[in-house]
């Protein structure tokens, strides 16, 4: 079972700014740990979106953004286009699970 | 480029057993863990385990702990996840993953394309 909580679904028009929040606990988002978000597009793998909390890799639109305080943290979408449906997740480390490397419940981003 | 290429989709027989495979290539294999990654139909993202190809030293999630055995050949830069008795439960497709470690924090920076394994009489 997930660790994070992310809500399931959100959704917006083309052009519209989406956010997406992870609530995690003190002993992984809370405790230090960085978080990285990820993107499924239907019927791929997982890609790497956001890693250290803000950070995109090569190839990632400056559309997406990332974001961390506390406990929690926040995967925000700006102008948002067609090709961004997909599901997304976030991942931290927890100390408290023998050293786990645990995901968000994942949430599935609609343009409408 | 980095690559982690996995073996194909599979059907097996519940109490069957079964070894997929995860070949890395462009960069050495040697300096990252490979974790595998279980998501079952409709679900999300579950880390199972990972494995250090230097040593073969290996580390499982709780919820997979004793269920699932993962493995290393550094000398073919392949990582392995096998089961001894398949369940219908262990329906799902299985990814491999290269993890990145840089001061706090830990992360999936490539992933495989995926294995389907599908487990029914």
């Amino acid at each position: 079972q997930s660790v994070l909580t992310q809500p399931p679904s959100v959704s917006g028009a083309p052009g519209q700014r989406v956010s997406i929040s992870c609530t995690g606990s003190s002993s992984n988002i809370g405790a230090g740990y960085d978080v990285q978000w990820y993107q499924q597009l239907p019927g791929t793998a997982p890609k790497l979106l956001i890693y250290g909390n803000n950070n995109r890799p090569s190839g990632v639109p400056d559309r997406f953004s990332g974001s961390k305080s506390g406990t929690s943290a926040s995967l925000a979408i700006t102008g948002l286009q067609a090709e961004d449906e997909a599901d997304y997740y976030c991942q931290s480390y927890d100390s408290s699970l023998s050293g786990s490397y645990v995901f968000g419940t994942g949430t599935k981003v609609t343009v409408l | 480029e980095v690559q982690l290429v996995q073996s194909g989709a599979e059907v097996k027989k519940p109490g069957e057993s079964l070894k997929i495979s995860c070949k890395g290539s462009g960069y050495i294999f040697n300096t990252n863990w490979i974790g595998w990654v279980r998501q079952m139909p409709g679900k999300g993202l579950e880390w199972m385990g990972i494995v250090y190809p230097h040593d073969s030293n290996t580390r499982y999630s709780p919820s997979f702990q004793g269920q699932v055995t993962i493995s290393a050949d550094k000398s073919i830069s392949t990582a392995y996840l096998q089961w001894s008795g398949l369940k219908a439960s262990d329906t799902a497709m299985y990814y491999c993953v290269r993890l990145n470690i840089v001061a706090t924090n830990y992360y999936f920076d490539n992933w495989g394309q995926g294995t389907l394994v599908t487990v029914s009489s």
